[in-house]
């Protein structure tokens, strides 16, 4: 089965630090996302990658950064955590050119800004 | 983009009774439809996917039916137990690939009543 690991099952961070957030999966995944989840909301996708050193904006980049130097590891980053970004966030991965054989989550981490 | 509206919210059924959810989506290009399961304290877990070649796919108590035309696909779950309690969302996928990859409703949180 594939696996996508997210190191930290809940994190609580003060404003204005920075804050890392990673991921791993283990079956060569081209392709990796990371969503957050709100109540009322769904999962909003932040960003994405599809390939080593790629990263693309999703719809919700602001206030956020990502580093993919390894086919694995896709690490998503809080340049400055503030409160409103307070949320489940959810790492996923797939494979295939056109992401279309379904989504592997990871079991979330829940941060807290506080 | 995509946009995909899921209805309702929040769906409460009776043990063995059976449970629709409903989505539409605007992108008529799409062409790759999953649905996700969300349990508590988990990430969202596939359980059904339907491509836009076929109109119905069936695994046991759940099934998936989709109609082009109207951009409508639907999740069936048929004789629900309480395992069943959980937060489903759909999703779409354009057929260019999105390269930003699926688009998801907001979810809708079942639950089974003893």
């Amino acid at each position: 089965d594939v696996k996508v690991t997210q190191s930290s099952r809940y994190l609580v961070k003060r404003t204005g630090e920075k804050v890392f957030l990673e991921c791993v999966q283990d079956m060569d995944h081209e392709n990796m996302f990371w969503y957050r989840q709100d109540p009322g909301l769904g999962l909003r996708l932040i960003y994405f990658s599809y390939d080593v050193k790629m990263k693309e904006k999703g719809d919700i980049p602001e206030g956020y950064s990502v580093s993919r130097e390894k086919k694995e590891r896709f690490s998503l980053i809080l340049e400055s955590a503030s409160t409103n970004q307070t949320s489940m966030y959810l790492c996923a991965s797939t494979t295939g050119a056109q992401a279309n054989y379904g989504y592997t989550f990871g079991s979330g981490t829940r941060l807290t800004v506080v | 983009g995509e946009n995909v509206e899921q209805h309702p919210s929040t769906l409460s059924v009776q043990e063995g009774d059976s449970a629709v959810i409903k989505c539409t989506y605007s992108d008529s290009a799409s062409n790759y439809f999953p649905w996700y399961k969300q349990e508590l304290g988990k990430g969202p877990q596939l359980i059904i996917d339907i491509r836009s070649n076929v109109g119905e796919k069936k695994d046991q108590r759940i099934a998936v039916t989709l109609n082009k035309t109207a951009k409508h696909f639907s999740l069936h779950i048929t004789e629900t137990q309480p395992e069943d309690s959980a937060v489903y969302f759909c999703a779409a996928l354009p057929s260019g690939g999105g390269a930003d990859g699926l688009t998801f409703g907001k979810g809708t949180h079942l639950i089974i009543q003893p």
